[in-house]
């Protein structure tokens, strides 16, 4: 079974440009998260979909960061324009539900580089 | 709020030898608890987890007990391997949303040598 897939792996932008992430979830998983990873530190919830809709976009900083799960299926997170404090890792994960037990499974991350 | 915090690394052990990796939480209400690891180059993966007081999750040698009296989740095993080195992290599901959101703590690298 394939695992929860990102791309790109890694990201070299400057700052003020535009950059998107891509995630695809694990198949039949209804709830996709992403998370923020700064280095040495864990991780942060940005956004939690159930299917297609946003149930938790409390932590997105809506400025300058969109996301959208067309179809309930693979996602996209967006940064525009992009700060030098953006870089960290991006992290896609995806339960099978929602629910306070629920295993999460995540993606190996897209480590973004703002200079 | 809400809050998980774990012992700083990192932790450098021999193989074979004895680990533990401390976890204290706070939290509202009665929160699922995990033990999440991520290897070199992968996600985070779950390892353990335990839904209830006094449960004790497991899984590849490691195990933690979940203890309300003094709110920690401690993580253990008995003889480390080179292949256990990793980043561990301990994590709640928070009570205040139901359980939906996980909080993270901030993870515990840990190198065995051989």
């Amino acid at each position: 079974e394939a695992g929860v897939v990102q791309s790109p792996r890694y990201k070299i932008i400057e700052k003020k440009q535009p950059v998107a992430f891509w995630c695809n979830p694990i198949s039949g998983h209804n709830t996709l998260y992403w998370y923020l990873q700064n280095l040495g530190q864990g991780p942060e919830l940005l956004i939690r979909y159930e299917n297609e809709e946003a149930v938790d976009d409390s932590q997105l900083p809506k400025d300058r960061f969109s996301a959208e799960r067309l179809k309930g299926v693979d996602s996209t997170l967006k940064i525009q324009p992009a700060e030098l404090g953006d870089s960290a890792v991006y992290l896609c994960a995806s339960s099978l539900v929602s629910s306070r037990s629920n295993e999460q499974f995540f993606g190996p991350g897209t480590r973004l580089t703002v200079l | 709020g809400n809050s998980v915090t774990q012992m700083e690394g990192p932790v450098t052990l021999s193989e074979e030898a004895f680990l533990t990796i401390n976890c204290t939480y706070t939290a509202t209400g009665y929160p699922s608890l995990f033990w999440y690891v991520q290897y070199p180059g992968e996600g985070l993966q779950l390892l353990l987890k335990a839904t209830k007081a006094d449960d004790k999750g497991s899984n590849k040698g490691f195990e933690a007990t979940y203890r309300k009296e003094t709110t920690s989740f401690h993580l253990e095993k008995g003889s480390v391997q080179v292949s256990d080195s990793a980043v561990y992290f301990c994590a709640l599901s928070d009570p205040d949303t139901g359980g939906f959101k996980t909080i993270f703590g901030a993870g515990t690298r840990l190198f065995v040598k051989a």
